[in-house]
Parts: structure tokens; sequence; C-alpha cells
């Protein structure tokens, strides 16, 4: 069966350094995989889209990986700060998932100062 | 523009009784998505809806249905409610198209008593 897999459930940092967030997947072959914050309460945020065929996507302090070879998609946070704390969440969709939305867990980061 | 709304925010229930829960997804989004979400873990997927025709189905009993109507919106109906039917219940819409990010409500609140 499909299984998605986010590295520790949490994750601390300090203010200022980079967070790298893992996402692991088996069992199927995603088209494209989403991240999303989720902050305490609220509803999950669409943060970025990377699709099967690139490697690298940025969006300001934001850069997401995806290597369908190793079955995996990074999520950095450069530049770190306390407003970044919150749950990360990784939704790989398309391909053989088509019309299935399966999360990962998610990753609670908290960034202190 | 309103974004994703869900009523009622939070519900209180007793084993065995029904529940609806109401979601009106953003304007022009013809996809709807359902997930459950308990303490801890990422959201579950529930189902899928666009254009009022079920899309995807995730791993929850018969006692879990839903519809979309003609003007997108949609329901989620609960039956014979379990304990460990209490959780955040999710709304999602979208464009419909395949890689398209989900744009979420916060969500209803349903406790089980």
């Amino acid at each position: 069966s499909q299984k998605i897999e986010q590295n520790s459930e949490a994750l601390n940092i300090q203010e200022g350094k980079t967070a790298t967030l893992t996402c692991n997947y088996t069992n199927y072959s995603p088209a494209y995989l989403q991240w999303y914050r989720q902050d305490p309460g609220r509803g999950p945020v669409f943060l970025l889209l990377i699709r099967e065929n690139e490697k690298e996507k940025r969006k300001e302090r934001l850069k997401v990986t995806f290597d369908t070879t190793l079955k995996q998609s990074l999520f950095h946070i450069t530049a770190s700060q306390p407003a970044d704390s919150a749950t990360y969440l990784c939704l790989p969709g398309g391909g053989s998932t088509l019309g299935r939305l399966y999360f990962g867990r998610g990753t609670q980061l908290t960034v202190w100062p | 523009d309103a974004g994703v709304t869900q009523s009622p925010t939070h519900l209180i229930k007793t084993r065995g009784q029904h529940v609806t829960l109401r979601c009106s997804p953003i304007s022009g989004h013809k996809s709807v998505s359902w997930y459950q979400q308990v303490l801890g873990q990422g959201p579950q997927f529930i189902f899928q809806y666009y254009e009022k025709e079920e899309r995807g189905r995730g791993n929850f009993p018969d006692r879990f249905s839903a519809r979309q109507f003609p003007n997108y919106s949609s329901e989620l109906n609960v039956n014979a409610l379990l304990l460990g039917d209490s959780a955040l219940y999710l709304c999602a819409s979208s464009s419909g198209q395949d890689h398209q990010p989900q744009h979420f409500g916060d969500g209803t609140r349903l406790s089980i008593l």
C-alpha cells in the first residue's frame, strides 16, 4: 500500500538557521508533490508545488527538491524565523495517485530565538 | 474573495447519532475534498468530488458518505457515530485540475461523547 513518511515528528532549530524537512514515499509514483503549512486550529495552507520533471523550486526563503529515484522531497526554509514555527505537510499527487490525496503526518517545526 | 467556509465550526454529538457537515468552496472551484484529522496526524483523505461526481474515496467505512450540489457546495454525512470519529473535519476546494493546490477551510471540530 502507499506510504508517506515525513522525518521526525518535531524539529527544533535556532533562528537564522536552515530548516530541512524530508518527505519520503513508497509504493507509488506521484506526478507532483505539494507542501503545506498548518497552524494550530487552522486548515493547511498551500506553499509550493514541484512536478516530477523539476529538480528544484524556490519561493522567497523556501526551496523544494524532488528526487523521483530516491522517492524523496526535501523542503528547506532558509534564515528561519520564529514565525515559521508550524506543522509542515507534504502531499504527493497525480500519477498513480490520481483521485486520491494522501498527506504525510507532518513535521512540527519550532524556531527559537 | 471569500475562502472555503465550513459549518458548523464546532459540534458535539453522542454515539450512534448522525451528523452532517457542510462546505462552500471558493467561487469558481468545481472540486471539493474532505479530510479527517486527529491530533498529531496529517489530514486523512475521505472523499474527492468533481462536477458532482465522486472522483476518489479513501479508506473509510460506509458510514461516511458525501455529495456535491449543482452550486459545488458539499456535505459530508457520518452515520452511527463512534467515539473514534472525534476529529477535525477539513474541507478543501480546487479548480479540479489534478496538480492545482487545495484551498482549505478551518474545519469543523466534531466531538463524540
